[in-house]
């Protein structure tokens, strides 16, 4: 079955940078599109951006277009989210998840704190 | 792009069917039939319950269903049952090659 693990939680100061791994299992990982979405505690999902692993080409969200990046190994099925310049609204759980515009499984999460 | 607009909560009793809208613009929801659905219980990752504004995936039963008129998406689902209760959350896809969910409602089974 299609599995989706994600690196474990982080403890970061502000103005550092977070990346966070997710790596896939159970189908071929260049078929799917692979989306980063976070959700601060007690708000919604927020879409940050996702990336095609076969053609290379990534999205990202306006808010975070600039201190983002999506990048994947195809090598090894990961991909990964790194967010850079953090301050404490980044404190977050972070998903990666399978699809293009809509996520039909989801990683279990990663929480980022981000606290001084 | 601003969030999907979702009423904050929703209520009903065992047996029962109950409706969530979720109201966004011609720039998504309006111009593409792109909507999604999840359900989300505390401490778990969403779960996808309808794509593509009506589809259900594999394994989601039929007492979910969805639909849109306009730019507002809707998800029903009929003969709640005490597993029901959860965060619901929308989705679109938009003119910028985007996702933007909704704010979330909670579903409470009386």
């Amino acid at each position: 079955q299609v599995q989706l693990v994600q690196s474990g939680a982080e403890v970061k100061k502000p103005g550092a940078s977070v990346k966070v791994s997710c790596k896939t299992s159970g189908y071929t990982f260049a078929n799917s599109h692979i989306t980063w979405v976070r959700q601060a505690p007690g708000q919604g999902p927020e879409w940050m951006g996702r990336t095609s692993p076969y053609y290379g080409d990534t999205n990202y969200d306006q808010k975070f277009q600039d201190r983002v990046t999506v990048t994947t190994d195809t090598s090894t099925m990961t991909a990964y989210m790194e967010l850079r310049s953090l301050t404490s609204d980044d404190t977050a759980y972070y998903f990666c998840a399978t699809g293009r515009n809509w996520f039909d499984t989801w990683g279990q999460g990663t929480l980022v704190t981000v606290s001084s | 792009q601003s969030a999907l607009i979702q009423p904050a909560s929703v209520s009903g009793s065992p047996g029962q069917s109950i409706t969530i809208s979720c109201t966004g613009t011609s720039s998504d929801i309006g111009g593409y039939n792109s909507v999604s659905w999840y359900q989300q219980h505390p401490g778990k990752a969403p779960k996808l319950m309808i794509h593509d504004v009506s589809d259900r995936p594999s394994g989601i039963s039929n007492r979910f269903s969805g639909a849109k008129s306009g730019s507002t998406a809707s998800l029903t689902i009929s003969g709640l049952q005490a597993e029901d209760e959860a965060h619901y959350y929308c989705s679109s896809y938009t003119n910028i090659n985007t996702v933007v969910f909704g704010g979330g409602t909670k579903l409470t089974v009386l």
